[in-house]
Formats: structure tokens, C-alpha cells, sequence
């Protein structure tokens, strides 16, 4: 267990629609790190928060943004939904001094 | 930009043998840090054993042992006495050390090896 937790486990939605996904950063972590991971693939970064400003995105759409709260927990959202965005859906968490992420459990979710 | 390349999609070993996982990187800098991630079924993503790239000695975690060839980009995984628990996906990451990017710390991914423990 890396006590890195993300919610839900699982989401099904329609093409079109709006997903919120969540992550709860390890005790101390104030880096969060979001990937997105198709299947049979390697997961691909998205993007990075750091003290709750955006610090670093990959080759991802505007559709797919993020926040950071004050107590480090993180959200991703995907306006906009598209068949492809079917992914599994991996928060990282870090700490500023330490190269390590340790990751969550992951996000499945599926766009119908 | 930085590549990482798992040239072996999947690997098969028997129970209680040795076996090596490879994995090449291309990039321009001098200072970064490599990984080996395990993913098992359950998708956690597990660090395995991680390497900086301004040491020289090779990386070591019990059973897990990594052959790091700077000058090559190379950095291979061996995984002695294989046990039935090791059967996963692993993954080979990259990240650098760049100083002027501090907080930007995005991991590049291979696209993994399957790795079967044969009973």
C-alpha cells in the first residue's frame, strides 16, 4: 500500500458526457501526478500539480484539466468524453526533495 | 525528448530461476533517475527498485538487481529466485534530475513487459 487512494474504482459513461475523477496524495506528498494508461500500453503522462498551480503537461487536449486543493488532494476532469478516453486513469504523488512517485490504485473508465 | 524502449513484450520463467528484463533510453541529459515498476492484475503500480544516473554502482533491492549501462542507455532488470508473486506487467521509467525543472518530475514509461513465473 503506497497510501496513495483514488475514487472511483470504476466509471462507465457516454460519449460526450463529463468525468471527475479524485486522488488523495500520500501524507506529506504536495506533487500529484496524473497519467493516463490504454490498454496493453505504458502509461502516458497528463499533467502535474504542484502547491495547487499546474507545473508540467503532456500532449493532452484542453478537455483535460485538473485542480489541486490546499490539502494536496487532486482532481481530474475530461470535458467532452470520446471513445478513446478509455483508459485506466493512475494518480502519483511525491514529495518535492524525494524522485519517487508512488502511485494509486488507478481509475478504470470506460466511454461508451 | 526522452524515449524508453521495452523491446520484449513478454517473458516466461521457471519458479526459483533467474531472469533479465531489458530496457534502452534515449535522452540528452546527464543526470536522471531510472525505475523499474511491477503492475500486477490488481493495476497498483508498485516501485521495484530505482537507479540514479550518477552512480556508478548498480542499484540492488533482495532478489532485484539492476544492470546500468550509462554510456549504452541501458538498464536492465534481473530478477533472481522468480516466485509465483512476481508474475506482472513491469514497467522501465525515466525521469530527470534537471534542477531548472524542479517540480516537474513526469515519469516517461516503456510500454512494459509481461512476465510469466512457470510453476
Amino acid at each position: 500500500e503506497t497510501g496513495v487512494t483514488q475514487s472511483p474504482t470504476h466509471l462507465i459513461k457516454t460519449r460526450g458526457q463529463q468525468v471527475t475523477l479524485r486522488c488523495s496524495s500520500q501524507s506529506g506528498h504536495n506533487t500529484v501526478s496524473w497519467y493516463q494508461q490504454a490498454l496493453g500500453q505504458g502509461p502516458q503522462f497528463i499533467f502535474q500539480y504542484y502547491r495547487e498551480e499546474e507545473n508540467g503537461r503532456g500532449n493532452f487536449p484542453p478537455r483535460f484539466s485538473g485542480l489541486q486543493f490546499p490539502n494536496y488532494s487532486s482532481e481530474l476532469n475530461v470535458n467532452a468524453l470520446e471513445l478513446d478516453d478509455s483508459a485506466l486513469y493512475l494518480c502519483a504523488s511525491s514529495h518535492p526533495h524525494v524522485e519517487t512517485q508512488y502511485f494509486g490504485p488507478g481509475t478504470r473508465l470506460l466511454v461508451l | 525528448a526522452q524515449t524508453v524502449t521495452q523491446s520484449q513484450p513478454e517473458m516466461s520463467v521457471q519458479e526459483a530461476e533467474t531472469v533479465t528484463l531489458s530496457c534502452t533510453y534515449d535522452t540528452s541529459e546527464s543526470d536522471y533517475y531510472l525505475f523499474w515498476y511491477k503492475q500486477p492484475p490488481s493495476r497498483q503500480m508498485i516501485l521495484v527498485i530505482r537507479q540514479e544516473a550518477y552512480k556508478q554502482q548498480n542499484a540492488t533491492e533482495n532478489r532485484f538487481s539492476v544492470n546500468f549501462q550509462k554510456a549504452a542507455k541501458s538498464f536492465s532488470l534481473k530478477i533472481s529466485d522468480s516466485q509465483l508473486g512476481d508474475a506482472a506487467m513491469y514497467f522501465c521509467a525515466y525521469r530527470s534530475a534537471n534542477p531548472s525543472y524542479f517540480g516537474n518530475e513526469k515519469l516517461t514509461f516503456g510500454t512494459g513487459t509481461r512476465l510469466t513465473i512457470i510453476p
